[in-house]
Order: structure tokens, then C-alpha cells, then sequence
């Protein structure tokens, strides 16, 4: 049973559109809430990250929203350019949990140029 | 900069082989974990280590297991491949405590034939 459930599966936006990937969690407990970009042929990296004291984050282009009472998150692109074109991946870890995350099914993003 | 490296980017494998995949980070990080990656499952905890000689099973250790001797080095063994374990192979690594970035491998992609 997925611990952190994702949408979509896949998406595609044309450049300069905004990408929207959602998240979804039950357990309360979590407290830390990661977006990792994989490109083709690499591992995950950290994209932006956020804790449930705060609703919103931006780094640049990309925003996490956090919606705490409905349990979601998810993060937008603005201004999405090919560059962006990867697989999305949300996770979320509980706090003495030895840092281990839960993450969701991943979402492959195709920006049209 | 963080790096974690594994021993190889392709593994062709038989059906019954034992199988080792390796790992390296270079940053003095407590927690190291063993993940694969399917298409539309996301990524799924194998095996992680808190501290060297220790260990808990992820989600998916059946069929698996894991090494870790030295602090920097976490290997992963199949003891007897079976093809329900061609997949990519993450490993990552982080600081001990919750609410941490994991820094991720390249990632092995290892079929088993």
C-alpha cells in the first residue's frame, strides 16, 4: 500500500505553460516533504522541499503548495521549458524515522517546445 | 560536493547467479539505503543502514540482502537472481537525522536473462 499517492502518471505541457504534479498522504506523522527530478540515465536529485509549518515555498520557477488539513501537496513549474522534461518524484518522511522516505509512483513530464 | 557512486551502470545477469551491486559515498553519511526503481511503482526501499554492521528491511527485502562493513560502502546481494528482478538499482545515502536530503547513485540497470 503506496504511502504517498501521485498524479499523474504523465503529463505533457507545452513550453512557457505551468506544470502541476499533486501529491497525496494519510499519515500525520510526516513532516518533511521532498520533490526529487530525475532525468534520463541519472539518479534523483532534491528539487525544493517542505516542512508542514509553511504553506508555500518557491525556489525560482518551482513551488511546493501545502495544504496540511487536506493532507496534499504539489508542486507547480511555471514557465516550463524543455530543460524541464523529467520524471517528478514526491516523498515524505516522519521525523526519528532514521530519515527514511516514502515515495510516490513518479510523474514523467514532457514540455513541448 | 556529495558523491555516491555505484560499482556498475549495466549488469547482465543468469537466472540462479549470485549478484553483488556496490556503493560508495564520500561523505561521511550514517544512513545508506538500497532502492529499485519500476516504471509506474516509483521508488521501493529494499534495505537501509543506520550504522555500519546494522540494518532494516525496506518494503521489498525478500530476495535480498544487504552488507555494510565499512561506513562509506553498502552492497547489495541477490543471492540467487531471478528475472522478477531486472530493474534499477538506487542507492543513496544521508545525514542520520529525519527531515534530510538523500543523495542518490547514477543507478544500476541490471537484468537478469
Amino acid at each position: 500500500q503506496q504511502q504517498v499517492k501521485q498524479s499523474p502518471q504523465s503529463l505533457i505541457v507545452q513550453k512557457g505553460g505551468i506544470s502541476i504534479i499533486n501529491c497525496a498522504y494519510e499519515n500525520t506523522a510526516f513532516d518533511y516533504f521532498p520533490w526529487y527530478q530525475q532525468f534520463p540515465g541519472k539518479g534523483p536529485a532534491l528539487l525544493i522541499a517542505i516542512r508542514p509549518d509553511v504553506s508555500e515555498k518557491k525556489e525560482g520557477r518551482f513551488t511546493i503548495s501545502f495544504n496540511k488539513s487536506a493532507k496534499q501537496f504539489s508542486l507547480h513549474i511555471m514557465d516550463s521549458q524543455p530543460g524541464d522534461s523529467a520524471t517528478y518524484f514526491c516523498a515524505a518522511s516522519k521525523r526519528f524515522n532514521f530519515n527514511k522516505f516514502y515515495f510516490g509512483s513518479g510523474t514523467k513530464l514532457n514540455v513541448k517546445p | 560536493d556529495v558523491k555516491v557512486t555505484q560499482s556498475s551502470r549495466y549488469l547482465v545477469k543468469r537466472t540462479g547467479e549470485k549478484v553483488f551491486l556496490e556503493c560508495v559515498q564520500d561523505m561521511d553519511h550514517e544512513n545508506m539505503f538500497w532502492y529499485r526503481q519500476d516504471p509506474g511503482l516509483g521508488l521501493r526501499l529494499i534495505y537501509f543502514s543506520y550504522d555500519v554492521k546494522m540494518k532494516e528491511k525496506g518494503d521489498i527485502p525478500e530476495g535480498y540482502s544487504v552488507s555494510r562493513e565499512k561506513k562509506e560502502r553498502f552492497s547489495l546481494i541477490l543471492e540467487s537472481a531471478s528475472t522478477n528482478q531486472t530493474s534499477m538499482y538506487l542507492c543513496a545515502s544521508s545525514p542520520p537525522r529525519a527531515g534530510y536530503e538523500q543523495y542518490f547513485g547514477p543507478g544500476t540497470r541490471l537484468t537478469v536473462t
